[in-house]
């Protein structure tokens, strides 16, 4: 069965310094897809990042960058000089490609930037 | 924006009822998911629909069911409504099945009393 590990219910980080949000996976299959996504305290669910599993580089969109390591299954979410408005709850999910659309998602980090 | 529409934004309602949340999806977009979001708790899949056909089914309880339309809205009824059904419901939509990422709605937040 497929299964997202999300090992840090909460973190504090100093403004402008980097981030790093762990996520491990676990599937039998080959053909995958990660996402990223950040749920701030309004509630809404914000797309950050996505990383198929054959792609050859990581992913990055601006700040958000995806730390993917296959033979460790892991897609940690990396973001670079974090802002205040970064605090929120971060969300990593896997969608498998060759069944059902099932997207599962972790149980999330909450991120805490301070001043 | 996401594009993606949901109402109620709130309900409340007792023991026992029936609601019907109600989902748009973006414009476009084939398939709609549904996820149900307990306090401080993940997002757990409910049930996935693609151009009308049920695709995915997690979690879901029988009480609970959903269809998609042939305008591709979808609707999730939950019913005989129990506490622990108080959570945020929240519907996403994406372009095709096994592609494209989740646009979520702003979620419809259900209390039962």
């Amino acid at each position: 069965a497929q299964k997202i590990t999300q090992t840090q219910p909460g973190m504090f980080v100093q403004e402008k310094e980097a981030v790093t949000l762990d996520c491990t996976y676990d599937t039998s299959d080959q053909s995958y897809g990660l996402f990223w996504y950040k749920q701030p305290s309004s509630g809404e669910m914000i797309f950050l990042i996505y990383q198929g599993s054959y792609d050859e580089q990581n992913a990055t969109e601006g700040r958000y960058s995806l730390n993917f390591q296959k033979a460790r299954k892991s897609a940690n979410l990396v973001i670079s000089a974090s802002q205040l408005g970064d605090s929120a709850m971060y969300f990593c999910a896997m969608r498998v490609l060759n069944r059902d659309d099932k997207i599962i998602f972790g149980k999330g980090t909450r991120l805490h930037i301070l001043p | 924006d996401s594009g993606v529409t949901q109402t109620p934004k709130h309900l409340i309602t007792a023991t026992g009822q029936r609601v019907t949340l109600r989902c748009s999806p973006r414009s476009g977009d084939l398939s709609v998911y549904w996820y149900q979001q307990s306090l401080d708790q993940g997002l757990q899949f409910l049930i996935q629909y693609y151009n009308g056909e049920e695709r995915a089914k997690g979690n879901i309880l029988e009480r609970f069911s959903a269809q998609q339309f042939p305008d591709l809205h979808s609707e999730l009824n939950l019913s005989s409504l129990e506490l622990g059904d108080s959570a945020l419901y929240f519907c996403a939509s994406s372009v095709g099945w096994l592609t494209g990422e989740l646009f979520f709605g702003e979620g419809s937040r259900l209390t039962v009393l």
